[in-house]
């Protein structure tokens, strides 16, 4: 069974708003990993957070995680047409890597 | 090589045949993980290799399913009777060891059974 539950299933937004998406989980975890996935194939990894850390920034990426709250969020700044695509949170809890049911993300130029 | 090669990349079987998926991860990589991906869904894991042990294969949905990886390197996802509800994309994904950060994903094979 998957772990981790994606909100909102799917988002639109205007180029150059920022996209946020959210995921809970449901037990202890290790880390915190969130994915890309174009076009129903291969699955990019984007950003690490492991659980002893609240926030982490890559580029236009920012991901904060509240282990109180078995929840993390992913805001994308300042989107452009290429960032549509399907994002994923992954969590490690050990020897089991579960992928949420993602949020599908459509940016119109 | 350059990235995590899956073949092939498209499979229509019949109900009832038996089929073979094949992962080549990348070079050195000891870890392997195979997913399969529904239609509107996360991927859900299968099993995963320490290089050519199966050091978890809790996510295999029934005994139809087998994987092996006889050399650590190649793996090879094996599906017998084949059933409609086996119709998705396999995914699978390397990384360095257990526990790297980052794990390298395929492009996919998508399985149709008709």
């Amino acid at each position: 069974s998957q772990q981790g539950e994606e909100d909102p299933q799917a988002l639109s937004i205007q180029e150059g708003e920022n996209a946020t998406m959210n995921c809970s989980y449901k037990t202890s975890i290790n880390n915190l990993q969130w994915y890309r996935q174009n076009s129903g194939r291969g699955l990019v990894h984007l950003i690490l957070i492991r659980s002893n850390e609240r926030e982490k920034h890559s580029g236009r990426l920012r991901v904060t995680l509240d282990t109180s709250k078995k929840s993390s969020s992913l805001l994308i700044t300042a989107s452009r047409a290429a960032d549509t695509a399907s994002y994923f949170c992954a969590t490690d809890a050990g020897n089991q890597f579960y992928f949420g049911t993602g949020t599908s993300l459509t940016v119109i130029p | 090589g350059a990235g995590v090669s899956q073949t092939p990349s498209n499979k229509v079987t019949e109900k009832g045949k038996y089929v073979e998926l094949r992962c080549d991860p990348i070079s050195g990589h000891t870890a392997l993980y195979w997913y399969r991906q529904s239609l509107g869904q996360g991927p859900e894991f299968l099993i995963y290799f320490q290089g050519t042990g199966a050091a978890d294969d809790s996510g295999l949905p029934n005994d139809r399913f087998f994987a092996v990886r006889p050399e650590g390197s190649v793996s090879t996802l094996k599906i017998q009777r084949t059933e409609r509800g086996d119709s998705a994309v396999y995914l699978c994904a390397s990384s360095p060891f257990r526990g790297a950060d980052t794990q390298y994903f395929g492009p996919g094979t998508r399985l149709t059974v008709l």
